[in-house]
């Protein structure tokens, strides 16, 4: 099974500042990766698919990038509705499976 | 607009089974493939696997083969997933969660992606004796 690692495991970061966070797969999946993002009670929400290709209605601060073992997802301004947690996930054809990572908690500084 | 909306909480006993439904809205229902993840109180999410509606084909991840039965009802729009043999670590939020595809110029299919661009609102599952 092919695991993802994110860090930090919490990232406290200022509004209107750039946040970073990073996702490691245990091999390389290719392009096939996803960025959820999830509030406290709500289910997760779609950011960006194929590493970099933001879901319909995502802000334009939102961006991925990264392709086989490493991604990285970028706020770059953040807004007071960005703090929550972000899952990455990723899709593997062979052997087929998919698998989140752990999630990092982007919080208020 | 695309709707999931899933069955109320359970509370069940160690061994019991539970089957969760997910209703959808909004959009062609043989369309798209319905995929099941869980969390559990303050985890992470764990996909467990997905159904195509339209044929009624599974995969399930590894962890959960022999326990997990995903099942599809086309006259009502609902996706099911039932879980056997509960222990307490399943206690969890069930979600719903339909597949992104995409058209595949080079076939002239449309495909899964296995992204998740809709989800339920979650179903609560406790195990407990």
């Amino acid at each position: 099974e092919i695991v993802m690692t994110q860090s930090p495991a919490t990232l406290s970061v200022s509004p209107g500042e750039r946040a970073t966070l990073s996702c490691r797969a245990s091999q390389s999946v290719s392009s096939n990766l996803a960025w959820y993002q999830q509030k406290p009670g709500q289910a997760p929400r779609l950011l960006i698919y194929g590493a970099s290709t933001r879901a319909t209605g995502i802000p334009a601060r939102f961006s991925g990038s990264g392709s086989g073992t490493e991604f990285t997802l970028t706020i770059s301004s953040l807004q007071s509705e960005d703090f929550a947690v972000y899952y990455c996930q990723q899709y593997n054809n062979w052997p087929p499976s998919i698998t989140f990572g752990q999630g990092t908690r982007l919080e208020i500084k | 607009q695309v709707q999931l909306v899933q069955s109320g909480a359970e509370v069940k006993k160690p061994g019991a089974s539970v089957k969760v439904s997910c209703k959808a809205s909004g959009y062609t229902f043989t369309g798209y493939y319905m995929h099941w993840v869980r969390q559990a109180p303050g985890q992470g999410l764990e996909w467990m696997g997905w159904i195509n509606p339209n044929s009624g084909g599974t995969n399930y991840a590894q962890k959960f083969q022999g326990r997990v039965t995903m099942t599809r009802d086309t006259s009502i729009s609902t996706a099911y997933m039932e879980l056997s043999r509960l222990r307490s670590d399943d206690t969890a939020v069930y979600y719903c969660a339909r597949d992104r595809r995409y058209y595949d110029i080079l076939t002239g299919y449309y495909t899964p992606s296995y992204y998740f661009d809709y989800w339920g609102q979650g179903t609560l599952v406790t195990v407990s004796s």
